[in-house]
């Protein structure tokens, strides 16, 4: 079992609908969690932290934890075509390994 | 806004060439690291540091060495390029104080005939 897993996609939407995006962790001293958009030949770029169970909104973007379940997710309302991306669920536990572990990667396409 | 560089960006080189990959950045963060990855496939860690004259390597063995000799520099160096080194190289660093968020380069796309 890989220590953060995502499904690798396309999750494909209309433009203007909710996309859905998952994650699950295996290591339940995690802590802190991450949400990266990485477009296509570029560098990741992080969009959203989150540390406390519940939700966190920023803008269209909110991600909501629950660490008893092991998972993260992040919801974008309102889907735009620039938000076509691959996105990366990271998380990082406070003892032992001391960089993020990544996800594999959900590939979003919005549709026009 | 992240202030992490990386040069060169794109290189092209032939095989048995020594190369450095330069990772610069200017928030005075203590932590920083080397991710490799190939087209549509996931990041791999290959080295990170944890501030000056302390290294490690990451989960994906790799040729490459790294040092950290000042903190807002740490760059990556191949002694002889292979065709197998070709992939892009991700520099990024954090602030252990602020939840380890972490900040990318633009990366390097290496590419060695």
């Amino acid at each position: 079992q890989k220590e953060v897993e995502q499904n690798s996609g396309p999750l494909s939407v209309p433009e203007g609908a909710i996309a859905s995006l998952n994650c699950t962790y295996s290591d339940r001293v995690s802590q802190s969690f991450f949400w990266y958009r990485q477009y296509s030949g570029k560098s990741p770029e992080l969009i959203m932290s989150i540390y406390s169970n519940g939700d966190k909104e920023d803008g269209r973007f909110t991600a909501q934890l629950n660490k008893a379940s092991q998972y993260v997710s992040l919801l974008i309302r309102d889907s735009q075509p620039s938000d076509s991306a691959t996105y990366l669920c990271a998380v990082k536990a406070d003892t032992g390994r001391r960089a993020l572990t990544f996800g594999s990667g959900t590939r979003l396409q919005v549709q026009p | 806004e992240a202030d992490i560089y990386q040069t060169p960006r794109y290189l092209v080189i032939g095989t048995g060439k020594k190369i450095t990959l330069e990772c610069s950045q200017t928030m005075g963060h203590d932590k920083m690291y080397w991710y490799q990855q190939d087209p549509g496939m996931e990041l791999h860690l290959i080295h990170y540091s944890y501030g000056v004259n302390s290294t490690e390597k990451g989960d994906l063995s790799s040729e490459s060495t790294v040092s950290r000799i000042r903190t807002e520099h740490f760059p990556l160096t191949l002694e002889s390029a292979r065709p197998s080194h070709t992939s892009q190289y991700l520099c990024a660093s954090s602030d252990g104080r602020s939840y380890n968020e972490q900040f990318f380069g633009p990366g390097t796309r290496l590419t060695v005939l």
